[in-house]
C-alpha cells in the first residue's frame, strides 16, 4: 500500500525477548495507529497518536509502548514479548477531518515463541 | 463508545451469486461509515464510504447504503467473482471524535468457481 511501510514484514521472537516495529509514512498524515489482527477478533486498536510528539491508548495497550518523534514514523516496541502477542501487526495512517480514509500497511507476522 | 457489528462468516459463494455482508452501528451522532476490503497477504484498503444518511457508496460492483432509520449499511454485490474472495471490514468514524476509527469483527468471503 503506497505511503506507509512496516519493518519488518516477519520475525520470530523468544518469551521475553524485545523488539521494535516501525512505521514509516510518506503523506504527511497527521494520525497514526497500531493495530493487532487475531482470528475472529477482526481489528483490535493498541496506540495511536494523533500528531508529532503524542501518543494514546487504545483498546488492547498492556505490553506495548509506542513513540512519534518524528511526525512521518510511529514506533511499537514489545518490551518482553508474551506468547498472547503473536499476531499481524498493522500500522495506518489518516489525515484529520471525517470523509477521509484510512491507509494502511502490508502488515508484519510476529510470532512468539 | 460507537461501534459497528457485522455479520460473522465464514461465507463461501458461487461465482455470479450475490453477496450481502450485514453491518449495524451504535453512534450517539452521525457518524461516517466505511466498508474496507483486505486480499489475502495485504493490508486493508477502503472500498466505499458514505458520509451522511442515505448516501450511497459504491466501488468495483459492491454497494452500500447509509441507512439511519435501521443504523446499517449492509454491503452488496449482485454477481462475485473468484477475485472478490477477502475479508471485508465494516468501519465507523465518530463525528465527535475525528481521530477515532472503529472496525468489525470481518466478514471472510470465499468465491468459487
Amino acid at each position: 500500500n503506497a505511503g506507509v511501510t512496516q519493518t519488518p514484514k516477519f520475525r520470530v521472537l523468544k518469551t521475553g525477548q524485545s523488539m521494535t516495529l516501525l512505521c514509516a509514512q510518506d503523506m504527511n498524515h497527521e494520525y497514526m495507529y497500531w493495530y493487532r489482527q487475531d482470528p475472529g477478533m477482526g481489528l483490535r486498536l493498541i496506540h495511536y497518536s494523533v500528531g508529532e510528539g503524542t501518543t494514546a491508548k487504545g483498546e488492547v495497550p498492556d505490553g506495548y509502548n509506542v513513540s512519534r518523534l518524528k511526525k512521518q514514523n510511529f514506533l511499537l516496541g514489545l518490551e518482553s514479548a508474551a506468547p498472547s502477542q503473536t499476531s499481524v501487526y498493522f500500522c495506518a495512517i489518516r489525515s484529520r477531518g471525517g470523509n477521509t480514509e484510512a491507509f494502511f500497511g502490508q502488515g508484519t507476522r510476529l510470532t512468539v515463541v | 463508545g460507537d461501534s459497528v457489528t457485522q455479520m460473522e462468516g465464514p461465507v463461501t459463494l458461487s461465482e455470479e451469486a450475490f453477496l450481502t455482508i450485514n453491518c449495524t452501528y451504535t453512534a450517539t451522532g452521525y457518524p461516517s461509515l466505511f466498508w474496507y476490503v483486505q486480499y489475502p497477504g495485504e493490508g486493508l484498503q477502503l472500498l466505499l464510504k458514505a458520509t451522511k444518511a442515505d448516501d450511497k457508496g459504491s466501488n468495483k460492483g459492491f454497494e452500500a447504503t447509509y441507512r439511519k432509520e435501521t443504523t446499517s449499511f449492509h454491503l452488496e454485490k449482485g454477481s462475485v467473482q473468484v477475485s472478490d474472495s477477502a475479508v471485508y471490514f465494516c468501519a465507523l468514524r465518530e463525528r465527535s471524535n475525528d481521530y477515532k476509527l472503529s472496525f468489525g469483527a470481518g466478514t471472510t468471503v470465499t468465491v468459487r468457481a
